[in-house]
């Protein structure tokens, strides 16, 4: 196990289009997260898993956006009715509850046009 | 909001000389404290921590140092090298940090001279 592996590493897609992105944790981390980083800024929490279940939701994560970790494992992320401002860099990290420093992912880079 | 922020936004400096990165945080009630450092195209990468019971941690040439009477947090690196030219940011977990959710600053871009 290398690290955390997020897939695809960049999406291009016409607005209004739904796009999910994967998330492969290190596999001994039972905490999972979701980050957004648009250009210039530091990265953004979204949202945060324990195991399989989702424990905090930002309000950066509007109705248009869902994400799951259904076997406390891999996580995805899915984006319906995709806006041009949802272009970013979507980042997910791992830790585990010994250990809070993360492990980040090198990010799915979405390009909405 | 509550935010983590750098005081500027690029340092450059020259290979061999120290580099010293700032960061001012809000929230006087955050415990712990991260360093990351972010190359183009890749995601964060931890460099060094801190909890808020302690005012200096020091790594591999890297040193940070957290002055909570001023709440300001800083990273200083040794002998800066071509490989250290990155974007830096500081990172709070904020309150008891249970979810260990961190917050970010805008990141200050360190650009090394050879």
């Amino acid at each position: 196990d290398t690290g955390v592996s997020q897939d695809p590493r960049h999406k291009i897609t016409k607005r209004g289009q739904n796009v999910t992105f994967r998330c492969d944790p290190i596999s001994e981390h039972n905490r999972l997260y979701w980050y957004r980083q648009t250009l210039g800024q530091g990265p953004e929490f979204l949202t945060y898993f324990q195991n399989e279940a989702q424990l905090e939701k930002s309000r950066l994560l509007s109705d248009r956006f869902s994400a799951e970790r259904p076997k406390g494992s891999f996580s995805t992320l899915e984006i319906q009715r995709t806006e041009q401002g949802d272009s970013a860099m979507y980042l997910c990290a791992s830790s585990s509850d010994r250990d809070i420093r993360y492990t980040f992912g090198s990010g799915t880079r979405l390009t909405v046009v | 909001g509550e935010s983590v922020g750098l005081h500027l936004p690029t340092l450059s400096v020259q290979e061999g000389d120290n580099s010293i990165i700032n960061c001012a945080y809000s929230n006087s009630a955050s415990d712990y404290f991260i360093w990351y450092k972010q190359e183009s195209g890749k995601g964060p990468q931890f460099i060094i921590d801190i909890r808020s019971n302690m005012d200096k941690r020091q790594g591999q040439r890297v040193t940070v140092l957290l002055n909570k009477t001023v709440k300001h947090l800083s990273l200083q690196i040794a002998a800066t090298q071509p490989g250290d030219s990155a974007v830096y940011f500081c990172a709070e977990i904020p309150g008891s940090g249970n979810t260990g959710k961190l917050i970010f600053g805008q990141g200050t871009t360190l650009q090394v001279k050879p």
